[in-house]
């Protein structure tokens, strides 16, 4: 069954260190996506990042940066020099192919990130 | 674009009431609208799955009887919480999907509600 697992619940770190979310998944499909949520303390969730599971280019943007390991089941989430404004729970998904089509999204428990200024 | 909205934003109401949720797609016409649960400090879990037109789909475990939904557009659809306990009591999010961004959900910012 498919399953996502993020083992940190939550990382607390000081203002400009680098910081690193897990993200381990379980997938029986040969074609996948993987994504990357934050949910700030108001809850609305802010898509961060797709990935297909034919790309296992890393990414970057700006601050943020993503390493995608297939052979380890592995999609990690990097903050460099992490602000206070980071602080949030940061959620992991991957989605599910169903017989009608669509696409089922399934979440990790998530990782609470507090930073410290 | 690609904006999703949910009305109410917040809600309280008494124990035996019934609520309803909307959920809008804003300037898209969505293939297929998901429900969300997520009570404090846990994760998003699928309630259901609704397509235009058709019945919803339900994760097991969910009753269908108690949460029902309404896809009556390709803009808009409900969540009807039937009978509400304060065990319902929770954050409910909706998301909507169209087949040409390869499926990606858009999520709605979340409907509070408290049962008192």
């Amino acid at each position: 069954a498919q399953k996502v697992t993020q083992a940190q619940t939550e990382i607390s770190v000081v203002e400009k260190e680098d910081v690193t979310l897990d993200c381990v998944y379980e997938t029986r499909d040969t074609t996948y996506y993987l994504f990357w949520y934050k949910q700030p303390p108001s809850g609305e969730l802010v898509f961060l990042i797709r990935r297909n599971s034919f790309d296992e280019q890393n990414e970057i943007s700006g601050r943020y940066s993503w390493n995608f390991q297939k052979s380890t089941s592995s999609f990690n989430f990097t903050i460099t020099a992490s602000q206070v404004v980071d602080s949030a729970v940061y959620f992991c998904a991957l989605s599910e192919a169903r017989m009608d089509s669509s696409y089922k999204l399934i979440f990790g428990s998530g990782t609470r990130l507090l930073v410290r200024p | 674009g690609a904006v999703v909205s949910q009305h109410p934003s917040w809600v309280i109401c008494k124990s035996g009431t019934s609520v309803k949720i909307e959920c809008r797609s804003l300037d898209f016409q969505a293939t297929t609208m998901f429900w969300y649960r997520q009570f404090p400090k846990q994760s998003l879990m699928l309630m259901a799955t609704s397509n235009e037109g058709s019945k919803a789909t339900y994760e097991q475990g969910v009753e269908k009887d108690k949460f029902l939904i309404n896809h009556a557009s390709l803009t808009l659809s409900t969540l009807t919480v039937t009978s509400a306990h304060p065990e319902d009591s929770s954050f409910y999010i909706c998301s909507a999907s169209v087949t040409r961004y390869h499926n990606e959900q858009f999520f709605g910012p979340g409907t509070r509600l408290t049962v008192l």
